[in-house]
């Protein structure tokens, strides 16, 4: 299994320029999720898809737009990117895990990020 | 949403035992604790997660007070492999809204 991958690695873009960040996993998971890392700041969530075909926002969502149209892959898109968007992304997909003890559970399995600076 | 606060940096020494410990005092019930970890260059790495009380695996334990407002990450016996920032996330996929909030991470230094 590769788990999650997320193409492109490095991008730079101009101000007002447009692109699309992939994310494909190969684990079956039902949810996936797009972060930022900034320095200092952790990561921010951006947008999260509970399922195919649906998509939700997170903490940050202003300025991106996501897609879920198969199961295994979540799309982040810029529409005009800004010097702000220069972040490190990553992407992650989980699976809930039924416990008996315990409510559902999850684990985060993250891809190996993309760093994108807008200059 | 909630507030994650840990500590920026921490140093040890090999073969020592390091905790460290966040604060989430504004967590939902339906919240989970969740400790990754992350080297240079890479996607965060699950470490452990836990609800309630004490959880142990084969790498760290962790410790979740009554009433839920911090957890607290043990690593025993820490090598220099352990160098990396530690992050605490408070949330779960069936929060309404799906929040998921990330502290800011701690930055664990082991020397020999």
């Amino acid at each position: 299994n590769a788990g999650v991958t997320q193409t492109p690695k490095f991008r730079v873009l101009k101000t007002g320029q447009s692109m699309t960040l992939l994310c494909a996993q190969d684990m079956n998971h039902e949810y996936m999720y797009w972060y930022r890392q900034d320095p200092g700041m952790g990561l921010r969530l951006i947008h999260y898809s509970v399922g195919e075909g649906t998509t939700a926002k997170g903490e940050v969502p202003d300025g991106y737009n996501v897609s879920r149209l198969k199961k295994q892959n979540f799309l982040l898109g810029l529409e005009s990117a800004a010097p702000s968007q220069t972040s490190v992304y990553f992407c992650a997909s989980t699976s809930p895990i039924v416990l008996a003890a315990d409510p559902s559970s999850y684990e985060q399995y993250f891809g190996p990020g993309t760093r994108l600076t807008v200059t | 949403l909630a507030k994650i606060t840990q500590p920026i940096s921490m140093d040890s020494y090999e073969g020592q035992e390091v905790n460290i410990t966040c604060s989430h005092n504004n967590i939902a019930t339906n919240d989970y604790i969740t400790w990754y970890q992350q080297f240079p260059s890479q996607g965060p790495r699950f470490i452990i997660q836990g609800y309630k009380t004490k959880v142990t695996n084969e790498v760290a334990s962790l410790f979740i007070p009554a009433d839920r407002k911090s957890s607290t990450l043990s690593l025993p016996r820490v090598s220099l492999s352990d160098t990396a920032v530690y992050y605490c996330l408070v949330g779960g996929p069936y929060n309404q809204g799906g929040k998921l909030i990330f502290g800011q991470g701690t930055e664990l230094s082991v020397k020999p």
